[in-house]
């Protein structure tokens, strides 16, 4: 079954430190992994986006990672900032012929206090 | 750009009434898929169109339908709304065939069942 995990579920920490969020996923067959950042009621904004080849990619004071061995990623937010206060979505892609499937994980609830 | 967008963005309705939600893909997208966001969870797929066709269904009741225009704006209709059925409902619009296509979303519509 096709199912991607994330976790912590919630995570709370000061401005200015660093926080690493985990994704573990059983998709198959894998197309990419997307992490989307959701602020509450809004949709979901895609922040990096890493294919089968791709090990680390940055995105500003973010950093993904994907071990496609262990079918696992991270997303580090480094220096947070209190906007960074938001959901954090693992979102893998399979590459299944004529309709590719998203699958979500549950998301990080994370909040940045002062 | 205006990107993908859906109205209404809040709407409340009474159980067993019907409601129609709408959305407009980003420009240039041909692909419109639905999903249903309950209160701290990961989005659930209800279904895809391309084309105007109804391509792929999650596992959500009958009472849950859509359409696509030829312009591929996007309906989604239910049917004898349930206190459950409140949820936000987000709508993401892609390209087909283009490889590792980034999924956008629309902010959604935040729908309470009364």
């Amino acid at each position: 079954k096709n199912q991607v995990e994330q976790s912590p579920q919630s995570l709370i920490i000061l401005e200015g430190k660093n926080c690493t969020l985990q994704c573990n996923y059983t998709v198959s067959p894998f197309s990419n992994l997307r992490w989307y950042k959701q602020d509450t009621g809004r949709g979901p904004v895609s922040l990096t986006i890493m294919t089968f080849s791709e090990n680390t990619k940055s995105n500003g004071r973010y950093t993904a990672t994907l071990d496609a061995d262990t079918k696992q990623s991270s997303l580090h937010i480094t220096a947070s900032q209190l906007s960074d206060s938001a959901s954090y979505i693992c979102v893998v892609t399979d590459n299944q012929t004529g309709a590719n499937n998203l699958f979500f994980g549950t998301g990080t609830r994370l909040t940045v206090i002062p | 750009d205006a990107g993908v967008t859906q109205s209404p963005t809040h709407l409340i309705k009474t159980r067993g009434q019907q409601v129609t939600l709408r959305c407009s893909p980003k420009s240039g997208h041909d692909t419109v898929s639905w999903y249903q966001q309950a209160l701290g969870q990961g989005p659930q797929f209800i279904f895809q169109y391309y084309e105007e066709e109804e391509r792929q269904r999650g596992n959500f009741p009958d009472r849950f339908s859509g359409h696509q225009f030829p312009n591929y704006s996007s309906e989604l209709n239910v049917n004898a709304l349930l206190l459950g059925d409140s949820a936000l409902y987000l709508c993401a619009s892609r390209i087909e065939g283009v490889s590792d296509t980034e999924a956008f979303f629309g902010q959604g519509t935040r729908l309470t069942v009364v």
